[in-house]
């Protein structure tokens, strides 16, 4: 298995634009979820789905952050507009049903200007 | 709800000497416990877990961490590290009786193992 899939690695883009992340998780894992890691906040949970369908988006940070997951394989994550404060490496990461073990994608680095 | 202390946010030592990185959790429930690592521009790799058995549980790599239900701690340990195990360590727990697979991390804690 290739393992979670994220694109793009690395995302450079100016202020007010929008931007999207995508992923690919591990075939036949039934979770899905993404996660924002910063200097000053850590790993922070944004949003998490179960078979396709959100469960908790508590930890989206606002409006401007959306997230769908319209098949079992692909999941995107949208900021728009984007803004400076939203640079951050951003993770995707699935599970299975038992365990709880997540695994990680190489994650993607945005920088807003 | 659940919370992870990481007590340390980074570590300095030598290589070949021991280390001991803690975590303590609290939760109001049976609770499952991870440790990943995450290497300089790369995602957060599982290191190890405790699920049930044996509460002291190792990974390949050397490293190992018990679970010490009174103390609720999760402690990582190496009796010898090596340049290579530079890196973030992060420890994590869930809900045992929780479908929903979230897990709540620690704030990491930053291993830096010096020649």
């Amino acid at each position: 298995d290739a393992g979670v899939i994220q694109s793009p690695r690395h995302e450079v883009t100016e202020m007010g634009q929008e931007v999207t992340l995508r992923c690919k998780p591990i075939s036949g894992h039934d979770y899905l979820f993404w996660y924002r890691q910063t200097m000053m906040r850590g790993l922070e949970l944004l949003i998490y789905f179960n078979n396709n369908v959100p469960i908790d988006d508590s930890g989206m940070p606002e409006d401007r952050f959306s997230a769908k997951m319209p098949n079992a394989s692909f999941s995107t994550l949208k900021i728009q507009p984007s803004e400076p404060r939203d640079s951050a490496v951003y993770f995707c990461a699935s599970a299975g049903k038992t365990g709880n073990e997540q695994f990680f994608g190489p994650g993607t680095r945005l920088t807003v200007l | 709800a659940q919370s992870v202390t990481q007590l340390d946010s980074q570590v300095p030592v030598f290589e070949e000497a021991p280390v001991e990185l803690r975590c303590n959790y609290s939760s109001s429930v049976s609770v499952y416990l991870f440790w990943y690592v995450q290497y300089p521009n790369q995602g957060l790799q599982l290191l190890l877990k405790y699920l049930s058995g044996s509460t002291l549980v190792e990974s390949i790599n050397g490293f190992e961490a018990e679970f010490n239900k009174s103390q609720t701690s999760f402690h990582l340990r190496k009796p010898s590290v090596h340049i290579s195990d530079t890196a973030e360590y992060f420890c994590a727990v869930s809900d045992r009786w929780n479908a929903g697979n979230m897990l709540t991390f620690g704030g990491g804690t930053r291993l830096m193992v010096k020649p």
